[in-house]
């Protein structure tokens, strides 16, 4: 399995743009999670996905942030318009259910607003 | 607010030393612990889910221990190698199977050869 896919690697954009981050979760998992990286609030959770469900979305920031979860194979989280403070690392992780299993994380996507 | 504290908040060691930290987090409503292992400019790798009170998990060198009752865990590595070097999440689990993770800010761990 090529595990947690996530793309783009890198994504560079300039303020007001709209942003849209890619996540292909491990076959067979019912759980998908998105999580933002900063120096300043270390890893949070943004939202959770059971079944292609979300189930909490409290951790999004502002109503400028969204994500979709249309199959079990594919996700998106999109930021429009974008903003400086949103530059951060992205990354999607996906579990075998929501509780009790280890969460697996994807390389991640490294996001610059400028 | 759920505060999951870790401490140190970094560690130094030699090469063949043991070492230790530690995971505070609330008990109450409390589910499951998760420990993640996340080398710099790489993604966190799960390495213990624990659940039970007195959980003591094992993987090669390092082991880690759960007391629910109290609030906290322990990881601990035996013989720290330089390829140990990385910072040490933990994470606990709320709220039951539709609950989610709140991630401390980990230990910075360096290991000197």
């Amino acid at each position: 399995d090529a595990g947690v896919i996530q793309s783009p690697r890198h994504e560079v954009t300039e303020m007001g743009q709209e942003v849209t981050l890619r996540c292909k979760p491990i076959s067979g998992h019912n759980s998908l999670f998105w999580y933002r990286q900063t120096m300043m609030r270390g890893l949070e959770l943004l939202i959770y996905f059971n079944n292609n469900v979300p189930i909490d979305d409290s951790g999004m920031p502002e109503d400028r942030f969204s994500a979709k979860m249309p199959n079990a194979s594919f996700s998106t989280l999109k930021i429009q318009p974008s903003e400086p403070r949103d530059s951060a690392v992205y990354f999607c992780a996906s579990s075998e259910r929501t509780s009790g299993s280890a969460q697996f994380f994807g390389p991640g996507t490294r996001l610059t607003v400028l | 607010i759920l505060n999951v504290e870790q401490s140190p908040q970094s560690l130094h060691v030699q090469e063949g030393d043991s070492t230790n930290f530690t995971c505070s987090f609330p008990s109450s409503n409390f589910y499951a612990l998760h420990w993640y292992r996340w080398e710099t400019a790489k993604s966190p790798e799960a390495l213990f889910v624990m659940t039970l009170n007195g959980d003591e998990k094992k993987k090669g060198r390092i082991s880690a221990t759960l007391n629910t009752k109290e609030g906290y865990s322990y990881l601990y590595i035996k013989g720290s190698q330089p390829e140990d070097s990385a910072t040490y999440l933990c994470a606990p689990h709320y709220g039951g199977s539709q609950g989610n993770l709140i991630f401390g800010k980990g230990t910075k761990l360096s290991v000197k050869p």
